[in-house]
């Protein structure tokens, strides 16, 4: 596609529940990257994948979060038994894998509400 | 652990006049810098990067200083226009294993009045 996809762009759930964030990546970019942003806050950053592969889940804030990625395309991002305190927008980013640093390109985010 | 801060949290200006938003890095071993523009309710949108063996980068009305020496960056954008009114984050990487991860600054609320 033409940009970074992702969905749902809201989510509204009860805690305990788990969810189900997916991320489309920009068609051709190997590199993806999870965030998390709280209000009024910088990105955090969680995890990121060249391929199918994470080499760095050092992001990752407790073992209730989880993401994998099959094809080289399609990532989702797992939180398990959500707590009030994983309320945030989770974005998306996408690049090419030169080896290096390459420029990050983001999605909209999925805004997610827990109760 | 390493922080990306910004000096000023919002910063208001006319339109027509030049901005300046600043950003203190703490990781001397960061060699890629990047500030992103984020509008309300968006992704973060690429502006321009820099990295550490240059210190000044231009674009379209946007110019990267980066000074190693105190370890600061700003971004400078000219002829500020309403249409830059955002969240202005810089961002650092430091290469090495870890090329893939960024830290982010808090970000600078940037206005601009008609």
């Amino acid at each position: 596609g033409a940009g970074v996809s992702q969905s749902p762009s809201n989510k509204v759930t009860e805690k305990g529940k788990d969810v189900e964030l997916r991320c489309d990546p920009i068609s051709g970019h190997t590199a993806l990257y999870w965030y998390r942003q709280r209000l009024g806050q910088g990105l955090e950053f969680l995890i990121y994948f060249q391929g199918n592969s994470a080499p760095d889940k050092s992001g990752l804030p407790s073992d209730r979060f989880s993401a994998e990625r099959t094809g080289e395309s399609v990532s989702t991002l797992t939180i398990q038994r959500t707590q009030q305190e994983d309320s945030a927008v989770y974005l998306c980013a996408s690049s090419f894998d030169s080896g290096g640093v390459d420029i990050q390109y983001f999605g909209a985010g999925t805004r997610l509400s827990v109760l | 652990g390493e922080s990306v801060g910004l000096h000023l949290p919002t910063l208001s200006v006319q339109e027509g006049d030049n901005s300046i938003i600043n950003c203190a890095y703490s990781n001397s071993a960061s060699d890629y810098f990047i500030w992103y523009k984020q509008e309300s309710g968006k992704g973060p949108q690429f502006i321009i990067d820099i990295r550490s063996n240059m210190d000044k980068r231009q674009g379209q009305r946007v110019t990267v200083l980066l000074n190693k020496t105190v370890k600061h960056l700003s971004l400078q954008i000219a002829a500020t226009q309403p249409g830059d009114s955002a969240v202005y984050f810089c961002a650092e990487n430091a290469g090495g294993t870890s090329y893939g991860k960024l830290t982010f600054g808090q970000g600078t609320i940037l206005t601009v009045h008609p």
